[in-house]
């Protein structure tokens, strides 16, 4: 059974620092991974999707790395602003016909102005 | 365009009701999937359908149903409803169920309150 930890739990960092969000994953036969944030009380905004076959991303101030072997992704943020305050999830794909996704447990970041 | 619109957007039932969310997919997305999100379990899948068939299956029990329609529309319903039921219900749609290099786009979502 897939399992998806994403740590820390909660992060502050003063505004205009780089930061790094980290996601592990127990199986590494996955499709794809796919990074999200999510304000207080609102939907999922898709951030990033790598599919198995790369190792990065980038969106803007965001690079997202995968390592399939090692079960893990991280989220860098460059430049922290206070609007990149928020909850990062990371979501996996197990294999292609499985519609699931598996969602870490989050990432509450706090960027302090 | 439009993204994934989700209504009601809030909705308050008693125990032992049933209710019924709806979800309207992105234009040209065949693939919606839903999903509950609790403080204590976090986001969980509930089902995936394409072409009006479901494909995929959490593990809820059978008092959470869905269904698809021929414009891809979908709802979803919850019957005898318990107070653990309340949650956000978020939908998601994709054009093919996620393949390539598409990933989910999900809706704001439907917060469900049981009292």
């Amino acid at each position: 059974k897939q399992e998806v930890t994403q740590i820390p739990a909660a992060l502050s960092v003063p505004e205009g620092e780089n930061l790094v969000l980290n996601c592990s994953f127990t199986d590494s036969a996955i499709y794809n991974l796919q990074w999200f944030r999510q304000d207080p009380g609102k939907g999922l905004t898709s951030l990033l999707l790598i599919q198995s076959s790369q190792r990065e991303q980038t969106s803007g101030r965001l690079n997202a790395s995968l390592d399939k072997s090692s079960g893990r992704s991280t989220l860098y943020i460059a430049a922290s602003q206070p609007g990149d305050s928020a909850t990062y999830l990371c979501a996996v794909r197990e294999n292609f016909g499985n519609e699931k996704l598996t969602f870490g447990t989050g990432t509450r970041l706090t960027i302090i102005p | 365009k439009a993204g994934v619109t989700q209504t009601p957007r809030y909705l308050i039932k008693t125990r032992g009701q049933q209710v019924t969310l709806s979800c309207s997919p992105i234009s040209g997305h065949r693939s919606v999937s839903w999903y509950q999100q609790t403080p204590g379990q976090g986001l969980q899948f509930l089902f995936e359908y394409f072409s009006e068939t479901q494909r995929n299956k959490g593990n809820f029990p059978g008092r959470f149903s869905g269904r698809q329609f021929s414009n891809s529309r979908s709802e979803m319903n919850v019957s005898t409803l318990e107070l653990g039921d309340s949650a956000l219900y978020l939908c998601a749609s994709s054009p093919i169920g996620g393949q390539g290099a598409y990933g989910y786009t999900f809706g704001s979502g439907t917060r469900l309150t049981v009292v």
